[in-house]
């Protein structure tokens, strides 16, 4: 399977717990995302990676969020003092290098669905 | 701002209707993208089609069809005689394409459930 994939698939955890979850991208792709998704929502963008660099950071993401691609390969999105409201898909993404003023398509993975009880 | 609208929350047809799915958008680029996704029960989010803001004419790939019309600032989706299969949440996502350093992150709407009935 050479798609995106993500780790772990489902995570249930206490409040005030912390979590990482793990994104595997499509092996020549240097554009990294990370989005949110909540029910009856569409996703929303959290943060961008181009190789290592995070070139993006939304206001949705809280200080007790962050994210890192250290060699450029695989992302870890880590949630720290878990909040209810934090209960959600999270979704990561990658796209190949394009040239300037052309968007590539996103292929996502299957997502880690994140329950804080 | 850039935001993408899907006012049909919810479409219930039979199978081997045609069906219709709208979405109006708003920027103030002048050059951007504007995607169409499908994601299953199975929750992965799978890619349609891409369309860029130079390029009007409609596609067409076997049962789908895309109408872009740069007036209305609309990107529907049309699927013809569905299927079962075909029900799932289908988005529509715009992405600017500014030169240089853009991040290119998708904006989606909300999402259109479509039930194809047996």
């Amino acid at each position: 399977d050479t798609g995106v994939s993500q780790d772990p698939r489902h995570k249930i955890t206490k409040r005030g717990q912390n979590v990482t979850f793990r994104c595997d991208p499509i092996s020549e792709h240097n554009r990294l995302y990370w989005y949110r998704q909540t029910l009856g929502q569409g996703p929303e963008f959290l943060t961008y990676f181009q190789n290592e660099a995070q070139l993006e950071k939304s206001r949705l993401l809280s200080n007790r969020f962050s994210a890192e691609r250290p060699k450029g390969s695989f992302s870890t999105l880590e949630i720290q003092r878990t909040e209810q409201g934090d209960s959600a898909m999270y979704l990561c993404a990658s796209s190949p290098q394009h040239a300037t003023g052309v968007v590539n398509e996103q292929f996502f993975g299957p997502g880690t669905r994140l329950t804080v009880l | 701002a850039q935001k993408v609208t899907q006012a049909q929350t919810e479409i219930s047809v039979v199978e081997k209707e045609d069906v219709t799915l709208d979405c109006v958008y708003e920027t103030r680029d002048t050059t951007y993208y504007l995607f169409w996704y499908k994601q299953p029960p199975s929750g992965e989010l799978v890619f349609l089609i891409r369309r860029n803001s130079f390029d009007e004419q409609n596609e067409i790939s076997g049962r789908y069809s895309w109408n872009f019309q740069k007036s209305t600032s609309s990107f529907n989706f049309t699927i013809t005689a569905s299927q079962v299969v075909d029900s799932a949440v289908y988005f529509c996502a715009l992405s600017e394409a500014r030169r240089g350093g853009a991040t290119n992150k998708l904006i989606f709407g909300t999402g259109t459930l479509l039930a194809v009935q047996p």
